[in-house]
């Protein structure tokens, strides 16, 4: 199972809205809808933003959003806050566990 | 509250073995998966391997398989990872984080960096 492919970088100004994409295949991610989102800073552990493609956890605000569409998910931070800037990865399970490639949120 | 609390950082050499444990508190736990993650310096997420802490059943990435043996002890709600015949790209930070069944993973450990060098 290869990872899941994520932009390298976005970036956008505060108040901005940045997208993530995380694109499988047709067997992964459109087939399952066991995709999750993760933000990381640096030298600290991940933290859970979405699951189940949409759904978010208690305490994420609701300018964070995940969608799918195809073979493609995605998250979406409107409203960028600085405390934004950080990575993000995706999470998938189809045969076994993989996580996307990553993506570094620069807030300009 | 869901609590899981890893051991310390390790400096090993390559050929050598390494086993980190991951104490686990606040939940049930047979109820969740813990699953092993890994990150290398500057680089992505790397899933490695999940126990299911109910029966002991397994599951390791192709990548890992026979270096890699996640075991559990249920009576102090811990489960171990073992990683053998180090070499240097085995240097990362390692994490376990609990999961749900076939779907997402929620609570994290802190992290344990595992250091390979000669």
């Amino acid at each position: 199972q290869s990872a899941l492919t994520q932009p390298r970088s976005v970036s956008g100004s505060p108040g901005q809205s940045v997208t993530i994409s995380c694109t499988g295949t047709s067997s992964d991610i459109g087939s399952y809808n066991s995709v999750s989102w993760y933000q990381q800073h640096p030298g600290k552990a991940p933290k859970l933003l979405i699951f189940d493609v949409t759904r978010r956890p208690s305490g994420v605000p609701d300018r964070v959003s995940g969608s799918k569409s195809g073979n493609t998910a995605s998250l979406t931070i409107s409203g960028l806050q600085a405390e934004d800037e950080a990575d993000y990865f995706c999470f998938s399970y189809v045969d076994t566990y993989v996580f996307g490639t990553g993506t570094k949120v620069t807030v300009l | 509250q869901v609590r899981l609390v890893q051991s310390g950082a390790e400096g090993k050499e390559p050929g050598a073995s390494v086993k980190i444990s991951c104490k686990t508190s606040g939940y049930t736990f047979t109820s969740f998966y813990i699953h092993w993650v890994r990150q290398a310096p500057g680089q992505g997420l790397e899933w490695m391997a999940v126990i299911n802490p109910s029966g002991g059943g397994t599951t390791y990435a192709q990548k890992f398989q026979g270096r890699v043996t996640v075991t559990r002890d249920t009576s102090t709600r811990t489960v171990y990872m073992e990683l053998s015949s180090l070499k240097s790209e085995d240097t990362a930070v390692y994490f376990c984080t609990r999961g749900r069944y076939r779907d997402y993973v929620d609570f994290w450990g802190q992290g344990t960096l595992v250091t390979v060098s000669s």
